[in-house]
């Protein structure tokens, strides 16, 4: 049973470009979360998604971040006109629907904006 | 305001023995707790749970203890090993979002 997958794991990308990040979540789950961490910090909550529906984007920045979790295929957090405060490491979970306290994190997405 | 800290930022402890690593939490309608072990450039792996109607729980070589009285949240490793060498984050959980602390780092001595 695959665990979380996310890629790529690492980006790069020049101030201006877009960033797509994915996460696969595990099978069987259908609850999925978005963080970032910065350096020397804690994970910070971005955004909660059930298949198809946005439940709770308190943590993510008004403008220039959107996520989605369609009915078919992974999650995609995407960051539009990156800049060079948007460089970290941004993770995903996800949890069954039976469980959703119990969360499963995937290996991450290292973004650096140059 | 709010928020879920540690007292350390870092841990040293020698191979073989126990270590505790603390968390304090300020919301106290928060009632689920959760440890996280983060290996450098890894993702979080869950360790143990906890939840507010329990004061106690045990796993293999992890125990957690919760104190809601001075909303404390500590983690004890037995007989640590090298492998046990990462960060090691609390979280607690209100309504739709986990709240993390910044984290410990905890380096075990051979």
């Amino acid at each position: 049973n695959a665990g979380v997958m996310q890629n790529p794991r690492h980006l790069v990308r020049r101030r201006g470009q877009e960033a797509r990040l994915r996460c696969s979540p595990m099978k069987g789950h259908s609850h999925v979360y978005w963080y970032r961490q910065l350096p020397e910090e804690g994970l910070k909550f971005m955004v909660y998604l059930q298949k198809e529906n946005i439940i709770d984007e308190s943590g993510m920045p008004k403008e220039r971040f959107s996520a989605e979790f369609p009915k078919e295929g992974p999650s995609i957090l995407r960051i539009q006109q990156v800049v060079r405060g948007d460089s970290a490491a941004y993770f995903c979970a996800s949890s069954p629907a039976v469980s959703r306290e119990t969360q499963y994190f995937g290996p991450g997405t290292r973004l650096l904006v140059l | 305001g709010e928020s879920v800290g540690l007292h350390l930022p870092t841990l040293s402890v020698q191979e073989g023995d126990n270590s505790i690593i603390n968390c304090a939490y300020s919301n106290s309608a928060s009632d689920y707790f959760i440890w996280y072990k983060q290996e450098s450039g890894k993702g979080p792996q869950f360790i143990i749970d906890i939840r507010s109607n329990m004061d106690k729980r045990q796993g293999q070589r992890v125990t957690v203890l919760l104190n809601k009285t001075v909303k404390h949240l500590s983690l004890q490793i037995a007989a640590t090993q090298p492998g046990d060498s990462a960060v090691y984050f609390c979280a607690e959980t209100r309504g739709n979002q986990f709240y993390f602390g910044t984290g410990t780092s905890l380096t075990v001595i051979p």
